[in-house]
């Protein structure tokens, strides 16, 4: 294990649901990040957050909504997606600050939206 | 922003012969420059990485090699392995908002086919 750990590993949801990604990290970095992996577009930023700041939207859609409470901690709030959302959403954690700091990668949740 | 290119996007060797995977990026600002491995429904995952003072880096098998005014960089896998193929990922990183908070930009990958 790497020390992020998403949850959960699957879902299904359909296009009027409310749902929550989750991840965690216990390896005392400042900065956690959304990815969403799909054929189209293999590694795609969407969230960056940086000591619980936001710095970063990639010009991701509203019905995607992340939370951090604290620099452990990241949520991506899901509403009223399409079934193009459908992908692979990883989280991801470093010491941003360093510049060059290895990310490290949750399993992932994939989601499928029906 | 950065902007990561990576050639080829589909790449099938032989068994004990190299590979060579190929990235440019456009932020001359840009100072870490990590590879990273994904295999089949598993998480991306480091095997090397390279920072902008140094030209090469090699761990056994694997070489990374950056060249900073051309801004392209290599990675290349000797003696390649069925274990070796996967999904293999370049990035460069960049300060998008200014603030000190560095993050990567990825390449859109290249899947190695190591033909046992």
């Amino acid at each position: 294990e790497t020390g992020v750990t998403q949850t959960p590993r699957h879902l299904v949801m359909g296009m009027t649901n409310k749902k929550s990604l989750k991840c965690e990290q216990h390896l005392g970095h400042n900065a956690m990040y959304w990815y969403k992996q799909s054929a189209k577009k293999p590694l795609e930023l969407m969230f960056v957050y940086n000591f619980k700041e936001q710095t970063e939207n990639n010009s991701v859609p509203s019905r995607f909504s992340p939370e951090c409470p604290n620099s452990s901690h990241l949520f991506l709030h899901l509403h009223t997606l399409q079934p193009e959302d459908s992908a692979l959403y990883l989280c991801a954690s470093s010491q941003a600050l360093t510049g060059g700091a290895e990310a490290f990668f949750g399993q992932g949740t994939r989601l499928t939206v029906v | 922003g950065e902007n990561v290119e990576q050639h080829p996007s589909t790449l099938s060797v032989q068994e004990g012969d190299s590979a060579v995977i190929k990235c440019t990026y456009s932020d001359s600002a840009s100072n870490y420059f990590p590879w990273y491995k994904q295999e089949l429904g598993k998480r991306p995952q480091l095997i090397i990485d390279i920072r902008s003072n140094v030209g090469e880096k090699k761990d056994q098998r694997i070489a990374v090699t950056l060249n900073k005014t051309a801004k392209h960089f290599s990675l290349h896998i000797t003696e390649t392995q069925p274990e070796d193929s996967a999904v293999y990922f370049c990035a460069a990183n960049e300060d998008r908002s200014g603030a000190g908070s560095y993050q990567l930009t990825f390449g859109k990958g290249t899947k190695l086919s190591v033909i046992p």
